[in-house]
């Protein structure tokens, strides 16, 4: 079945505890990107990526770091978290990098940070 | 600069009514334009998209949009709604690339019995 998986689904952690949430595509998919969401303030994008080795910054990109090695995953990692980083956070992944492709979305990694 | 807004947070109306949606945009050229819903505990999924020609799309699960250009507004429509229709909709304006694309802030829709 053709999908974005993440993980964990659920973590619960406390301020300045190293913490990588995974994403994997099966679908040979160029690009792939990290999006947290907030109430009232919709998503947002963190980091993203058009290819195997190549990132770049989004709109709220502090306090996050990604990297992609492999075409299929792009892990995010939060070397030090703080309450503010308290989220839904959303991998998603497209075909190509054009603006028409559609975004196909993992369930979502809730975290909380105390 | 290229910005979304839905001016609804949140709609309930009955099981069977007609359902509309906003979505209000700003963008300096032909937008790609999107609406993808986000079930309870789900990712976001597409239900439609416009790029050009006919200025009413067709989705998944019997939803519709219509480009107004004049308006800037990409409205989505449902005739009747049913109870599995519960979830958050998000509208979704795209550029040149996938990393340009700006979500709304989301319209959480209700149903009634």
């Amino acid at each position: 079945e053709a999908q974005v998986t993440q993980n964990p689904r659920y973590l619960i952690t406390v301020t300045g505890k190293k913490l990588t949430v995974t994403c994997s595509q099966n679908m040979n998919h160029e690009y792939m990107s990290w999006y947290r969401q907030d109430p009232g303030l919709g998503l947002r994008q963190i980091y993203y990526s058009m290819n195997v080795e190549v990132t770049d910054k989004g709109d709220v990109p502090e306090g996050y770091k990604v990297s992609r090695k492999e075409k299929r995953n792009f892990p995010l990692i939060l070397e030090s978290p703080s309450p503010n980083q308290t989220s839904l956070y959303f991998c998603a992944s497209s075909k190509g990098t054009s603006g028409q492709e559609t975004q196909y979305f993992g369930p979502g990694t809730r975290l909380l940070v105390l | 600069a290229q910005s979304v807004t839905q001016p609804d947070i949140h709609i309930t109306v009955s099981e069977g009514a007609s359902l509309e949606l906003r979505c209000n945009y700003s963008y300096g050229a032909t937008p790609y334009l999107f609406w993808y819903v986000q079930s309870p505990g789900q990712g976001l999924q597409l239900l439609l998209k416009y790029f050009s020609g006919d200025t009413l799309v067709q989705g998944i699960k019997g939803f519709e949009a219509e480009f107004k250009r004049s308006q800037s507004s990409f409205n989505l429509r449902k005739p009747s709604v049913h109870w599995s229709d519960a979830a958050e909709y998000f509208c979704a304006v795209g550029g040149s690339s996938a990393s340009k694309i700006i979500f709304g802030s989301g319209t959480r829709l209700s149903i009634r019995p």
